[in-house]
């Protein structure tokens, strides 16, 4: 089936760097989403994105949805402790199967204070 | 409050036991689906349903059933338990004019003997 390439698997950073990842796919997808687990809990939207090129905020994140509809990368800005856990990026695949919702593999980030 | 609930949230069987993960959510939506989380593996989707009556296979639905006779529960039945569905389950739903947008339950985790 489809895939996406989630970068990078893991982030270890300093309080009140900025963070950058991204997702990659080989087909296109009609929406990406990203998505917050934080430890022993369920998934939590952060950002939904509908259109190629469009860049969305949601409080110190930042994300887009890449011109090619293949790409979408995520930004957090000044971390802070409590941006700790890992962050899934997912594609809406409309085309052949419906509902199909694929999700990256994650990508672990960690704090220290 | 608008929530997605599962249970058990946390089981222990012995292989070939019968077993059946309840989910329930009470914001209307008709979109339905099911997740297991491994490491490394990120979110696979098992099943999923877009409505009432109406179900399709995710990713990895071998060895699982599922059901969708009411709007509001969306059951993951295991009919003969294997140790390799040993796995963290995510139930989640969305309004199917916003699929992706998803809500996801607190989690089962599943043991498998």
């Amino acid at each position: 089936g489809q895939q996406l390439n989630q970068s990078p698997q893991s982030m270890f950073i300093q309080e009140g760097e900025d963070v950058s990842m991204n997702c990659t796919s080989s087909s296109i997808f009609n929406t990406w989403l990203w998505y917050k687990q934080d430890p022993g809990e369920g998934p939590v939207l952060l950002i939904a994105l509908y259109k190629a090129g469009e860049l969305t905020s949601n409080g110190r994140l930042t994300a887009q949805f890449g011109i090619t509809r293949k790409d979408s990368f995520l930004n957090i800005s000044a971390s802070i402790p409590s941006d700790v856990g890992i962050y899934f990026c997912a594609g809406w695949d409309y085309g052949g199967s419906q509902g199909n919702l694929i999700f990256g593999k994650g990508t672990k980030l960690s704090v220290k204070p | 409050e608008a929530q997605v609930t599962q249970n058990p949230r946390y089981l222990i069987t012995v292989t070939g036991k019968k077993l059946t993960v309840t989910c329930s959510q009470n914001m209307n939506h008709e979109y339905m689906s099911w997740y297991r989380q491994d490491p490394g593996l990120g979110l696979r989707q098992i099943y999923y349903s877009m409505n009432v009556e109406v179900t399709d296979k995710g990713d990895v639905p071998e060895g699982y059933k599922v059901s969708r006779k009411e709007k509001r529960n969306f059951p993951l039945i295991l009919e003969s338990p294997s140790p390799n569905q040993t796995s963290l389950y995510f139930c989640a739903s969305s309004l199917l004019s916003r699929t992706g947008e998803l809500f996801f339950g607190e989690g089962s985790r599943l043991t498998v003997l």
